[in-house]
């Protein structure tokens, strides 16, 4: 079946410093990817939608230039949070999807950011 | 963002019991997904489906896509306490992107 790689699991870094996370598809080439940040207890809400070649589109409230997002290739979607502060901790998970409708909407196994 | 009303918020069941859930939405949706998180991972697709009156089953799992398409249930026999974790219903139209209930949280005591 289809599987969605997401890197690194957990990553703790300082206040004012960038991370980057990695999404990559497996086997499948995903033509939409979405990225998504989860509180303790809460659901997931929705932060953007990359397609392959263009811009990200962002959520009401999602500062793009805080959260940059690149879907350079039909397997590889990267957001970076920049100049993190530790409000931005939190459960990140990405998912892709390959064609149209449900099919294909695989969820990596998110990363953990602190900031510290 | 939109999301579903799912409930209960949570649950404490004896291992053996039957679970059961639910999501309602004031949109019509054209797909109903349930997906099981476990701490620190992604969620899992357990079950998808694609008609109204739909009733479909995996396992000791069974749900069903509600007739007027703005709900749905999922439905746990005889609890396991693999079971555990977080239980979330998510709704779908068209290409717009997935959006989620609040989410179940499961205990099951041995």
């Amino acid at each position: 079946g289809a599987v969605v790689s997401q890197h690194p699991s957990w990553v703790i870094c300082k206040s004012g410093t960038s991370v980057k996370i990695e999404c990559r598809s497996l086997d499948f080439q995903a033509t939409t990817m979405f990225w998504y940040r989860q509180f303790p207890k809460q659901s997931l809400m929705l932060m953007a939608t990359s397609n392959e070649g263009s811009k990200a589109t962002y959520e009401q409230g999602v500062e793009k230039d805080k959260f940059l997002i690149n879907h350079a290739s039909l397997t590889l979607s990267t957001l970076t949070v920049t100049s993190a502060h530790p409000e931005d901790s939190s459960f990140y998970i990405c998912s892709a999807r390959s064609g149209t409708g449900h099919y294909g909407y695989t969820f990596g196994s998110g990363t953990r950011l602190t900031v510290v | 963002g939109q999301q579903l009303n799912q409930s209960p918020q949570s649950m404490f069941i004896q291992e053996g019991e039957d679970v059961s859930m639910n999501c309602t939405s004031s949109s019509i949706f054209n797909t109903w997904l349930w997906y099981k998180q476990d701490p620190g991972e992604g969620p899992v697709l357990l079950i998808a489906l694609y008609k109204a009156g739909e009733l479909t089953s995996n396992g000791r799992l069974t749900a069903q896509f509600g007739i007027t398409r703005k709900d749905s249930f999922l439905n746990i026999s005889a609890s396991i306490p693999s079971d555990v974790g977080i239980y979330f219903c998510a709704g779908q139209s068209g290409n717009t992107p997935l959006v989620f209930g609040k989410g179940t949280r499961l205990s099951v005591i041995a």
